[in-house]
């Protein structure tokens, strides 16, 4: 039972590098969201897909694009990392209703040197 | 203003006492709210749903103010394991997080 699978968990990047932070989930979820956490801050919602071909922004989506060609997939990319990005990132789906429970990946931490 | 606030903490307690902390949400449409758990920087997960009458989930209570918009958690008999950051969760079409209030149980 694999759940939200979420790689890798530590990465370091250079200023101006691109890179790909994966998501799996195996439950069918519809619902799938990528999530920053910063010191002092809550989880900031980046991009979210309520279903596959369907992506919207969230609250801070600047510098990041995302795609959901399948269901169980929704890889984040950051397209020239900043200094400003480094971060915890954390990967979660759910069914589409209000009541649901939301399940997370294990997070990624980022550092953008 | 944030969607959700929350009183940061820490709230070092000792074994045994009881605990309870509060958060406010700004829309007042919101439709569900939640408490969730985080460890260390690790994945928040459930630790329970908030219903309009209040719930218990064993040492753990919940209650919700629809007309003040705060939601509260209260810990009984605090255990060392109950050492962790708590995350206020809000829904309204999406999940709205507070930045979390630590506890800390010291033996």
């Amino acid at each position: 039972n694999a759940g939200v699978t979420q790689t890798p968990k530590f990465q370091v990047l250079k200023t101006g590098q691109s890179m790909t932070l994966q998501c799996a989930q195996d439950m069918n979820h519809e619902y799938m969201s990528w999530y920053r956490q910063d010191p002092g801050m809550g989880l900031r919602l980046i991009h979210y897909s309520v279903g596959a071909g369907i992506t919207d922004q969230g609250e801070v989506p600047n510098g990041y694009n995302v795609s959901r060609s399948t269901t169980e997939d929704f890889p984040l990319r950051l397209l020239s990392a900043a200094p400003s990005q480094t971060s915890v990132y954390f990967c979660a789906s759910s069914y589409q209703d209000r009541n649901t429970e939301a399940f997370f990946g294990q997070g990624t931490r980022l550092t953008v040197v | 203003r944030k969607e959700v606030e929350q009183d940061p903490g820490p709230f070092n307690v000792p074994e045994g006492a009881t605990v309870a902390f509060n958060c406010t949400y700004s829309n007042s449409a919101s439709q569900s709210f939640f408490w969730y758990r985080q460890d260390c920087r690790k994945e928040p997960k459930l630790l329970m749903s908030v219903y309009s009458s209040g719930n218990e989930d064993g040492r753990f209570t919940a209650q919700l103010n629809r007309a003040s918009q705060y939601i509260s958690l209260l810990i009984r008999d605090s255990k060392l394991s109950d050492s962790a950051t708590y995350l206020c969760v809000v829904y309204y079409y999406k999940l709205s997080f507070g930045a979390g209030t630590t506890v800390t149980v010291r033996a």
